[in-house]
């Protein structure tokens, strides 16, 4: 099973600030297959990124991923109040099982 | 519209059976997986595992093998997720998500389901 470690496990920023996610698997993730979600109390994740880089459909421009291998980035370029919200990498190979990271909270500062 | 609608909250008691449910509709039920997924109070998401309403194939994390059954009704288009006997560590949020393969993103989730298991 791979085992996705998110850092940091909280992120304070104002904004119109950069935020920069990192996201570590404890191996190679297969053919990229990384997804990142968004998470707001109360509400249902949201898909934001697939194959590491792609944006899912509705996606604002401002959100991009990176990475490939082990390590792995979400960056939001300028930050939005509607921003703040926890934030879960997912890699989705061949062989169950999905393992999501832990998350990593974006607050306001 | 790609709609994942889920059965309301519960409350049950340690020991008793439950079984929740996810309908879709807007999308062809039988051509994409439904994952399930569980969150803790106030803690992440865990994969419980996956099926595919075409065939029933089903695959599950070794975390949940055992411990739930995952099943789906395709002339219903629903998926469902059954205990057989509750736990108090089974209290969470359960969610259903469409992917539309077995390695692929969850593109569409349900609103969740509360799951309370309390004496």
């Amino acid at each position: 099973e791979i085992v996705l470690t998110q850092s940091p496990g909280t992120l304070s920023l104002s904004p119109g600030e950069r935020a920069t996610l990192s996201c570590r698997a404890s191996q190679s993730v297969s053919s990229s297959y990384l997804a990142w979600y968004q998470q707001k109390p109360g509400q249902a994740p949201r898909l934001l990124i697939y194959g590491a880089s792609s944006r899912a459909t509705g996606i604002p421009d401002r959100f991009s991923g990176s990475g490939s291998g082990t390590d792995f980035t979400l960056t939001i370029s300028r930050l939005e109040p509607e921003d703040f919200a926890v934030y879960y990498c997912q890699q989705y190979g061949s062989s169950p099982p999905d393992t999501f990271g832990q998350g990593t909270k974006l607050e306001i500062k | 519209e790609v709609q994942l609608v889920q059965s309301g909250a519960e409350v049950k008691k340690p020991g008793e059976s439950l079984k929740i449910s996810c309908k879709g509709s807007g999308y062809s039920f039988t051509s994409y997986w439904i994952g399930w997924v569980r969150q803790m109070p106030g803690k992440g998401l865990e994969w419980m595992g996956i099926i595919y309403p075409g065939d029933s194939d089903t695959r599950y994390s070794p975390s949940f093998q055992g411990q739930v059954t995952i099943s789906a009704d395709k002339s219903i288009s629903t998926a469902y997720l059954q205990w057989s006997s509750l736990k108090a560590s089974d209290t969470a949020m359960y969610y259903c998500a469409r992917e539309i393969a077995a390695a692929a993103p969850f593109d569409y989730w349900g609103q969740g389901t509360l799951v309370t298991v309390s004496s």
